[in-house]
């Protein structure tokens, strides 16, 4: 089965800093990667996703994310965050579950990130 | 297109007891999907029902239980409710196997 790791629990920014939250993921096989953002009081939301072709993908509100194969890593950047980006962000993959001839979407633990005005 | 819809959006349970919360999926979507999501664990597959078929289930106990209608519709269910089980239960939708999944805004459910 996979697995995602995140690997910053909670992650404080002064606006206009740069964002960099990783996301490593355990899967020999084909994936689609996703990154999901919760706004507070907010149901989750797509931010972005990548199923095949150009490894930077754009997502919404100037998120975009790298996708390299080799290191099993799916990174989300932001070259300046502002107060709004508040919110929690989760990683999340989807792959082929060969028992169940189905494809299950694994979510990591998510990051939080907060941002000082 | 209307979205997710869940219902209810709070619920208090004693231990013991049990509950069900109730999905509408985006329509045209025959796919649903429950997670339960907590502070500490983030979010945890329960299962996924495709045409009234259970497809795919996590780890968790058989207390917790889920069906789909033929409208699509799903319900979830749990028994004997636990102090552990106090979560925020997600449903979600998607037109097919790997396209994202669109949540709803959940049910929080508290066992007291």
């Amino acid at each position: 089965a996979q697995s995602v790791s995140q690997h910053n629990h909670h992650v404080i920014l002064s606006e206009a800093a740069s964002l960099e939250l990783g996301c490593n993921y355990s899967y020999g096989g084909t994936v689609n990667l996703f990154w999901y953002v919760q706004y507070p009081g907010q149901h989750l939301q797509l931010l972005l996703k990548y199923f095949s072709g150009d490894p930077l993908v754009k997502g919404i509100k100037g998120f975009e994310a790298e996708f390299i194969k080799s290191k099993f890593s799916f990174n989300l950047r932001k070259p300046s965050v502002q107060w709004s980006d508040t919110a929690e962000y989760f990683c999340a993959v989807n792959a082929l579950e060969s028992g169940a001839g189905s494809y299950q979407l694994t979510f990591g633990k998510g990051t939080k990130l907060s941002v000082i005005p | 297109k209307a979205g997710v819809t869940q219902t209810p959006r709070y619920l208090i349970k004693t231990r013991g007891q049990q509950v069900t919360l109730s999905c509408s999926p985006i329509s045209g979507h025959r796919s649903v999907s429950w997670y339960q999501q907590t502070p500490g664990q983030g979010l945890q597959f329960l299962f996924e029902y495709f045409s009234e078929t259970q497809r795919n289930k996590g780890n968790f106990p058989g207390r917790f239980s889920g069906r789909q209608f033929s409208n699509s519709r799903s319900e979830m269910n749990v028994s004997t409710l636990e102090l552990g089980d106090s979560a925020l239960y997600l449903c979600a939708s998607r037109a097919f196997g790997n396209s994202p999944l669109h949540f709803g805004n959940g049910t929080r459910l508290t066992v007291t």
